[in-house]
């Protein structure tokens, strides 16, 4: 079993709607959970962070996370075609080892 | 300053070269880090150092070989590389090692083995 799995994609949305990406983690004692954005050929760029249950919101992105169902999301509201890239959600193992999820890319449709 | 750089940008080598990659950051902190990264694949963890020291080796082949001179700089000595090594390579700094610290990653090192 993959330490961290994601939605396989590619994900297409229109220009201003709602793009949802899941993340589930197999390591129950994790406690730090990220998710990273990847333009094509650049490096990944950390856009959110979140280490308690509940919602986490900063500007369009809010991130999820339930520990009971090992599950982490991440919501773009009013998504631009700028948001089209690969998100990777990244998780702290009990060895402090950061492991990143296979990425799942969005596309926004202008 | 809050950036990770990496020189150099873009690599081609034989594979009975030897050659280096640097990262350098000024942010203090004192876990740095090499990943690996395939097209379409996501960053793999290759050697972490903390406070200078090495930490974590993944099992990564000897033709690699970290070091870690000072708190501020990283390097990634290559020998004898395959093909399947071309990749992106990539360093990470955080404050420390441990639960939520969160990576920054440098602009990474394209490689390509010939």
């Amino acid at each position: 079993q993959k330490e961290v799995e994601q939605n396989s994609g590619p994900l297409s949305v229109p220009e201003g709607a709602i793009a949802s990406l899941n993340c589930t983690y197999s390591d129950r004692v994790s406690q730090s959970f990220f998710w990273y954005r990847q333009y094509s050929g650049k490096s990944p760029e950390l856009i959110m962070s979140i280490y308690s249950n509940g919602d986490k919101e900063d500007g369009r992105f809010t991130a999820q996370l339930n520990k009971a169902s090992q599950y982490v999301s991440l919501l773009i509201r009013d998504s631009q075609p700028s948001d089209s890239a690969t998100y990777l959600c990244a998780v702290t193992s009990n060895d402090y080892k950061l492991s990143f999820g296979a990425g799942t890319t969005v596309t926004v449709r202008a | 300053d809050t950036e990770v750089t990496q020189t150099p940008k873009h690599l081609v080598m034989g594979m009975t070269n030897k050659k280096s990659l640097k990262c350098e950051q000024h942010m203090g902190h004192r876990a740095m880090y090499w990943y690996k990264q395939k097209a379409k694949k996501p960053p793999e963890l290759m050697f972490v150092y903390s406070y200078e020291k090495l930490s974590i080796n993944e099992s990564v082949p000897s033709r690699f070989s970290p070091e870690c001179p000072n708190s501020s700089l990283l390097n990634l000595h290559l020998h004898a590389l395959q093909p399947e090594d071309s990749a992106l390579y990539l360093c990470a700094s955080s404050p420390y090692t441990g639960q939520g610290q969160p990576y920054t990653f440098g602009s990474g090192t394209r490689l390509t083995v010939v």
